[in-house]
């Protein structure tokens, strides 16, 4: 079945520096990918909704020059958390679209210190 | 405007206790899809099963089964015989035909104990 690999999977970083995840779709293409992230013990919150080619949309309440995402080729998305804060600590999770379904990467738990 | 409903945020059974976990939408269309995931501790989303609204039959796998009834607009997960390798949150979700996102229930947090 289609894969979709999450990178990294564990980050550490410094308040105030950058991290990037990636969300790349294996075995198929995926013109479209989501980004999700989700707070212990609740469910998942859409951020945004990536389009290759073309501007993310982002979800209300969501900054978007805070969260950049990138979608430069059918089998990559890219999440990038800029100038991290303690805050920004969470567990972010991307998917990509089948033509029926929604396969989800593994998911990167972000700690901020 | 869409929505899932999970009511049963926390179950604790024993181990081969049978046991089902509830999931109510809500939608004015008329095509759409259901699902069901399973989030173990590793924090991966797992696909379990994926219902067309065209398709009420009920549908068996293993230990696992789904009970998709649109009268009650209910798509109900039962786990026979269930083992501690079942412990996990599950997430029931909704797609509409044609829409981009799904819409997910808050899950349901499933413990196991032998």
């Amino acid at each position: 079945g289609a894969v979709v690999s999450q990178h990294p999977s564990r980050v550490i970083c410094k308040s105030g520096t950058s991290v990037k995840i990636e969300c790349r779709s294996l075995d198929f293409q995926a013109t479209t990918m989501f980004w999700y992230r989700q707070f212990p013990k609740q469910s998942l919150m859409l951020m945004a909704t990536s389009n290759e080619g073309s501007k993310a949309t982002y979800e209300q309440g969501v900054e978007k020059d805070k969260f950049l995402i990138n979608h430069a080729s059918l089998t990559l998305s890219t999440l990038t958390v800029t100038s991290a804060h303690p805050e920004d600590s969470s567990f972010y999770i991307c998917s990509a679209r089948g033509p029926h379904e929604a396969f989800f990467g593994q998911g990167t738990r972000l700690t901020v210190v | 405007a869409q929505k899932v409903t999970q009511a049963q945020t926390e179950i604790s059974v024993v181990e081969k206790e049978d046991v089902t976990l509830d999931c109510v939408y809500e939608t004015r269309d008329t095509t759409y899809y259901l699902f069901w995931y399973k989030q173990p501790p590793s924090g991966e989303l797992v696909f379990l099963i994926r219902r067309n609204s065209f398709d009420e039959q009920n549908e068996i796998s293993g230990r696992y089964s789904w009970n998709f009834q649109k009268s009650t607009s209910s798509f109900n997960f039962t786990i026979t015989a269930s083992q501690v390798v079942d412990s996990a949150v599950y997430f029931c979700a909704l797609l509409i035909q044609g829409a981009q996102k799904l819409v997910f229930g808050q899950g349901t947090r499933l413990t196991i104990n032998p």
